[in-house]
């Protein structure tokens, strides 16, 4: 696609409930980042895969939280159990290059509101 | 972790003026990234600027440009000639030279008057 693509743009869910969102990055992106900014603040790494391995999922708050990206292109993101505090946008951003270099390109987000 | 601070909220230019947000940051890293980003209200990041530490260039881009001070560790971006579509949040954001995460500051709201 021409640029990062993220559903759904807009989620409220009711504390308790499961929700998937998901990242379609730029076709043939080798790097895929998934941050979450809470309202007012700037955003704060979440997790990181190159192709289909997570490389590091450091930045996830709680097991609560579990991504994937299994044949190396579409990202999921799952929030188990939600709660208030989760109540956040959810960026995606991808990167043609392996490890530091290259640059990210962002989706418009999935604004997450926990009720 | 690496440190990054916005320390002005907000910040308001009349449109065709200049505008100065400032950005400081912590690390003991000699070879790291720096970028600013805007951020829209459809919320899509978009890289502004990008600066390499070991550059003593400082980095322009357009309207857009930095003043990179290595020693005191800031960073700070100058709007010219503002244009209402500058009208957005902005991030500085720092990266270590061998990693891959991005650490962002607060941000700072641009309002442009016309």
């Amino acid at each position: 696609g021409a640029g990062v693509s993220q559903s759904p743009r807009y989620k409220v869910a009711k504390r308790g409930q499961d929700v998937a969102l998901r990242c379609d990055p730029i076709s043939g992106h080798v790097s895929l980042f998934w941050y979450q900014q809470a309202l007012g603040q700037g955003p704060e790494f979440l997790t990181y895969f190159q192709n289909e391995a997570q490389l590091d999922k450091s930045g996830l708050p709680s097991d609560r939280f579990f991504a994937e990206r299994p044949e190396g292109s579409v990202s999921t993101l799952k929030i188990q159990r939600t709660q208030q505090e989760d109540s956040a946008v959810y960026l995606c951003a991808s990167s043609w290059r392996q490890g530091p270099t290259g640059e990210l390109f962002f989706g418009e987000g999935s604004r997450l509101t926990v009720l | 972790a690496q440190t990054v601070t916005q320390s002005q909220p907000e910040m308001s230019v009349q449109e065709a003026e200049t505008v100065t947000l400032s950005c400081t940051y912590d690390t003991s890293e000699s070879d790291y990234y720096l970028f600013w980003y805007k951020q829209p209200p459809s919320r899509q990041m978009i890289l502004v600027i990008r600066q390499e530490a070991y550059k003593q260039q400082n980095a322009t881009e357009n309207r857009f440009s930095v003043n990179f001070q290595k020693a005191a560790k800031s960073f700070s971006l100058k709007i010219s000639d503002s244009q209402l579509g500058d009208a957005a949040m902005y991030f500085c954001a720092y990266r270590g030279g061998g990693d891959y995460k991005l650490s962002f500051g607060a941000g700072t709201t641009v309002t442009v008057r016309a």
